[in-house]
């Protein structure tokens, strides 16, 4: 059954460096999405990607962060100077054309600990 | 805005037992409904949903929810608990309808499954 994925499972950086968190998404999927789940709240949604381009954010994704699909199969979230409160579990999903009612498919997600 | 609320961030049951999780939701348009499970080490996984139609839906691994519009809720059943239901349980709305990619995530309820 096709799957997102997501890599590294853990990443571990210091605070000011920048990290590139992978994602392949579902391979006949057109939207992308990033969530992340900071330990103990809610899973909160930063951003979505239709078509080379994002087309939701939301506030938590101010200009420290970027989003790529570089080569027609990764999808990409870079944080440029890492805070310690970006420490969290970092999910991608991805959603078929034919997803009208918005199901989207998870990765297993990425856990950035800032330090 | 939309918004979910999960009671009980932690239920226990025994095995056999009957499997209760409380969703009530918040939406400004008539909402589509998920339950996402996720368990240890995996991403979100989609149980079932609601769009349209019959507010009974069934979903994977025996569990289904039930839509009441009078009571804004999607609380999530199974009639007879398993180990392997021992998982994290995410209620999600989507504002698709509305024009947003997003959804709207409660904080989870972790479900402990006793022999």
């Amino acid at each position: 059954e096709p799957e997102v994925t997501q890599t590294p499972s853990h990443q571990v950086t210091q605070m000011g460096q920048e990290v590139i968190l992978r994602c392949v998404p579902i391979s006949n999927h057109l939207y992308f999405y990033w969530y992340r789940q900071i330990l103990g709240q809610k899973v909160e949604f930063l951003v979505s990607f239709y078509n080379n381009e994002i087309s939701e954010k939301s506030e938590i994704f101010d200009d420290q962060f970027s989003v790529e699909r570089p080569d027609g199969s990764n999808f990409t979230l870079k944080i440029r100077s890492t805070k310690l409160e970006d420490s969290a579990m970092y999910f991608c999903a991805s959603r078929s054309r034919s997803g009208v009612y918005n199901e989207q498919f998870f990765g297993p997600g990425t856990r950035l600990t800032v330090l | 805005a939309q918004s979910v609320t999960q009671l009980g961030s932690h239920v226990s049951v025994s095995e056999g037992a009957l499997v209760l999780l409380r969703c009530n939701y918040s939406s400004s348009v008539p909402p589509y409904l998920f339950w996402y499970v996720q368990y240890p080490n995996q991403g979100l996984q989609l149980l079932l949903k609601y769009t349209t139609g019959a507010t009974l839906v069934k979903g994977i691994n025996g569990f289904e929810a039930e839509f009441k519009k009078s009571e804004t809720s999607f609380h999530l059943t199974k009639p007879s608990a398993h180990m392997s239901d021992a998982a994290e349980y995410f209620c999600a709305v989507s504002d698709i309808q509305g024009g947003s990619e997003k959804l709207v995530f409660g904080k989870g309820t972790k479900l402990t499954v006793n022999p």
